[in-house]
């Protein structure tokens, strides 16, 4: 089974702080997302990647940064928390396509939820 | 921004009943859908995928996929307690690389004894 590992499963970071979100898959996935789960908003997508040092914007990238100079690993950058940033955190990875190009699922990780005080 | 809409539930139907979950999505040209289940304090988990209009079957899960209609569905049948959880609709963006998948907010699904 793909395995999508996510370091944390909880943190509390202050206000500042610079905060680094790592998560690692196992299958060999050319893409990789990172949502954060809000309760009443859903999944929003912050940042993807779909190759190695390729990386775009989701529908939500401001405060955040992205780095996939691996392929296995990609990590969420919070350069600044803010108390706005506490959420759930989600690492998602995918394969390119199966037969006829059709899209594979995700496999999400388990979750980090972060605390900003 | 396209758009995928989930009513928000709960849906609360008795054990044994067929649990029906909808969802509808703005991007006419979408080609690939898929239903997560997310238990509470959990990650999603895929649990379905269906890329051409009809039923898909899979167990006690079938989704059916109606493209003019922009509609997508999921049917539980003898739902289960362990069935209660909250159901994300997803559907893959037609335009840009790297299998970009826009989600539903999700609906609660409760299974009542």
């Amino acid at each position: 089974d793909v395995k999508v590992t996510q370091s944390s499963r909880y943190l509390v970071k202050r206000t500042g702080e610079k905060v680094f979100l790592e998560c690692v898959q196992d299958m060999d996935h050319e893409n990789m997302f990172w949502y954060r789960q809000d309760p009443g908003l859903g999944l929003r997508l912050i940042y993807f990647s779909y190759d190695v040092k390729m990386k775009e914007k989701g529908d939500i990238p401001e405060g955040y940064s992205v780095s996939r100079e691996k392929k296995e690993r990609f990590s969420l950058i919070l350069e600044s928390a803010s108390t706005n940033q506490t959420s759930m955190y989600l690492c998602a990875s995918s394969g390119r396509g199966g037969d006829g190009g059709r899209p594979y699922g995700y496999t999400f990780g388990s979750g980090t939820r972060l605390t900003v005080v | 921004q396209k758009e995928v809409e989930q009513n928000s539930g709960p849906l609360s139907v008795p054990e044994g009943a067929i649990a029906s979950l909808n969802c509808t999505y703005s991007d006419r040209g979408s080609q690939s859908f898929f239903w997560y289940r997310q238990y509470s304090g959990k990650s999603p988990e895929l649990i379905m995928s269906i890329y051409s209009n009809g039923d898909k079957e899979d167990g006690r899960f079938t989704a059916q996929l109606n493209k003019a209609s922009q509609y997508v569905s999921l049917l539980i049948r003898d739902s289960q307690p362990s069935d209660s959880a909250t159901y994300l609709c997803a559907v893959r963006e037609l335009t840009g690389g790297g299998n970009k998948l826009t989600f539903g907010t999700g609906t609660q699904l409760k299974v009542e004894l």
